[in-house]
């Protein structure tokens, strides 16, 4: 069980168009999810986090505006990295957290996003 | 505040020897504590998690760490290295919020 898919695994898209990654648990309802950015070489830090049906807060000195996350539903928070840039090229992921206390949530396998 | 610091960026065993990865961290509140392992380009695995029950915690292939209240740490231990455990290894703090803050990291290597 706990079990949470992140799609797609990979992605290349050009500078300036926007990437949407999303976020599943599968056998849960989460109701906090978490994005976590990566990038070569680094630990994670977190950017933001996101509540179904409410706004996602975000970590300091991250972009909402460019960062976009919507937790639409208990199993589906969705990441949309807009004008992306080559900067923005890093390794996504996300975790969910169920409403109960398992005091632990649960990774998705990560999106590596190339902007080219 | 939460953080962890995890002594050693870099850490190299011979196959069959003991692997100790160094974690210690700051909390204002009991903190739940997390050893996770990530294989290139692939996600997180949780290998072990402290939630404030035994201090000596078991996990899965043949880790095990001890949470030391008056030491602030919790060292992740193997007995015995495998290859297959040539990988990086982070230490993670969280409240009861699921929001983990991340130590920097250990890349272990594994000599034949």
């Amino acid at each position: 069980g706990a079990v949470v898919s992140q799609h797609p695994s990979w992605v290349i898209c050009k500078s300036g168009t926007s990437v949407k990654i999303e976020c599943r648990s599968l056998d849960f309802q989460a109701t906090t999810m978490f994005w976590y950015r990566q990038f070569p070489k680094q630990s994670l830090m977190l950017m933001a986090t996101s509540n179904e049906g409410s706004k996602a807060t975000y970590e300091q000195g991250v972009e909402k505006d460019k960062f976009l996350i919507n937790h639409a539903s208990l199993t589906l928070s969705t990441l949309t990295v807009t004008s992306a840039h080559p900067e923005d090229s890093s390794f996504y992921i996300c975790s969910a957290a169920m409403s109960t206390g398992q005091a632990e949530a649960f990774f998705g396998q990560g999106t590596r996003l190339t902007v080219v | 505040a939460q953080s962890v610091t995890q002594l050693g960026s870099h850490v190299s065993v011979s196959e069959g020897a003991l692997v100790l990865l160094r974690c210690n961290y700051s909390s204002s509140v009991p903190p739940y504590l997390f050893w996770y392992v990530q294989y290139p380009n692939q996600g997180l695995q949780l290998l072990l998690k402290y939630t404030s029950a035994a201090t000596l915690v078991k996990g899965i292939n043949g880790f095990e760490a001890e949470f030391k209240k008056s030491e602030t740490s919790f060292h992740l231990t193997k007995p015995s290295a495998h290859m297959s455990d040539a990988a990086e290894y982070f230490c993670a703090v969280s409240s009861n919020d699921y929001k983990l803050s991340f130590g920097a990291g250990t890349t272990v290597t594994v000599r034949a």
